[in-house]
């Protein structure tokens, strides 16, 4: 099993539509949650991160939930500008840190 | 004004030879990394750096060796291309390492091509 796991998608939703990613994470010590959004051929760059108590930020929702260990992400109104791979990424703390990256998933907006 | 810098964008060699990758970083962050990410889009950690000294060394060939000769360099040294080592190479930066769960800010990539 996968340390980090994404539905690889793609979604592929008009725009306007409500689209919503999960990502399920196996170690039990991560401690930091994040989204991190790519545009092809481009580097990652954060969406946001994730809270314990979920957060908002305009039109992106996301949560956690720790006792099932997954992280959901929620974006509303979509825009074609929205049309990226979203990467789940989880910080693990144990006897070091370790940073892992989901493999994404890829959303396409069409007009 | 760049943030965090990469040389060169796009780099094909043939097998066998030896290359370096550069990255700067002008944030003053503390801790930089690199990240390897394949054709199927799968990003990696390779290697760590908290102020010029090694933190994370994930399981990477020999034939990487990372050198932060200041905390706003680390580059990246290949031996002995390989074809399996064409990828997109990120570096990475963030203000207190990884501890303290802080956002990361990638360069724009290097696109290895190894021939």
């Amino acid at each position: 099993r996968k340390e980090v796991e994404q539905d690889p998608g793609p979604f592929n939703v008009p725009e306007g539509a409500t689209v919503a990613f999960n990502c399920t994470y196996s170690n039990s010590a991560s401690q930091s949650f994040f989204w991190y959004r790519q545009d092809c051929r481009k580097e990652p760059k954060l969406l946001m991160s994730v809270y314990s108590s979920g957060n908002e930020d305009g039109r992106f929702t996301a949560q956690l939930n720790r006792a099932s260990q997954y992280i959901s992400l929620l974006i509303r109104d979509s825009k074609l500008s929205d049309s990226a791979t979203y990467l789940c990424v989880v910080n693990v703390y144990s006897s070091a840190s370790k940073i892992i990256f989901g493999s994404g998933t890829r959303l396409s907006i069409r007009p | 004004d760049t943030a965090v810098s990469q040389t060169p964008k796009y780099l094909v060699t043939q097998m066998g030879n030896d290359k370096s990758i550069k990255c700067e970083q002008n944030l003053g962050h503390d801790t930089m990394y690199w990240y390897k990410q394949d054709s199927k889009k799968f990003l990696k950690i390779m290697f760590s750096y908290n102020n010029k000294e090694l933190i994370i060394n994930e399981t990477v060939p020999n034939r990487f060796s990372p050198k932060s000769p200041d905390k706003a360099h680390l580059n990246l040294h290949i031996n002995s291309l390989e074809l399996g080592d064409s990828a997109v190479y990120f570096c990475a930066s963030s203000p207190t390492g990884t501890s303290g769960g802080n956002e990361q800010f990638f360069g724009p990539g290097t696109r290895l091509t190894v021939l």
